[in-house]
């Protein structure tokens, strides 16, 4: 079945500092969506990528649609500990809801 | 704007019962997906329902069930409980049911002793 390669799966940094995970592929997506989880609640969409090629920034955030459209990253610029949390990447093939779902990557920033 | 509203917020039943957990979508999103969230798979997709009708399953045993009201209301219902059914359930709400900005309620976390 289709899956989502995330990496990392966790990173620990120092405030301030910027970040940067990615998702890969091997099946090709025609939407990539990046969320946020905080423990105990659900996913809250960061940016929605809708086009190869797309580069998308929302504050702090930039994510990218690759050209390939296999892949996407998602960059954090100057991290706050609010930017503590875990971040998933989603892909969508079709025309339907199903989102499939990388495996997380889990932020910690060091005041 | 109302968020997507799922209840209960926890529920903690015995193996062999059932379970009904209900999504309340954002005013006018007419899309409601399932989600299955566990620490060892992940988030995976249960199905969704677009204006009453189920256009797409995951890949679930039977026991995972749902249905659409006219209003959009979701319901899911999850039969013969197993231990391995603890998890927390998403649900995702849509205007265009195309994936567009889904909008995930809180859950609801449920626990099989």
């Amino acid at each position: 079945g289709q899956q989502l390669n995330q990496s990392p799966q966790s990173m620990f940094i120092q405030e301030g500092e910027d970040v940067s995970m990615n998702c890969t592929s091997s099946s090709i997506f025609n939407t990539w969506l990046w969320y946020k989880q905080d423990p105990g609640e659900g996913p809250v969409l960061l940016i929605a990528l809708y086009k190869a090629g797309e580069l998308t920034s929302n504050g702090r955030l930039t994510a990218q649609f690759g050209i390939t459209r296999k892949d996407s990253f998602l960059n954090i610029s100057a991290s706050i500990p609010s930017d503590v949390g875990i971040y998933f990447c989603a892909g969508k093939t079709s025309n339907t809801g199903k989102l499939i779902f990388g495996q997380g990557t889990t932020l910690q920033v060091k005041p | 704007k109302a968020g997507v509203t799922q209840t209960p917020r926890y529920l903690i039943k015995t193996r062999g019962q059932q379970v009904t957990l209900s999504c309340s979508p954002i005013s006018g999103h007419r899309s409601v997906s399932w989600y299955q969230q566990t620490p060892g798979q992940g988030l995976q997709f249960l199905f969704e329902y677009f204006s009453e009708t189920q256009r797409n399953k995951g890949n679930f045993p039977g026991r995972f069930s749902g249905r659409q009201f006219s209003n959009s209301r979701s319901e899911m219902n999850v039969s013969t409980l197993e231990l391995g059914d603890s998890a927390l359930y998403l649900c995702a709400s849509s205007f265009l049911g195309r994936g567009y900005g889904y909008t995930f309620g809180s859950g609801t976390r449920l626990t099989v002793v």
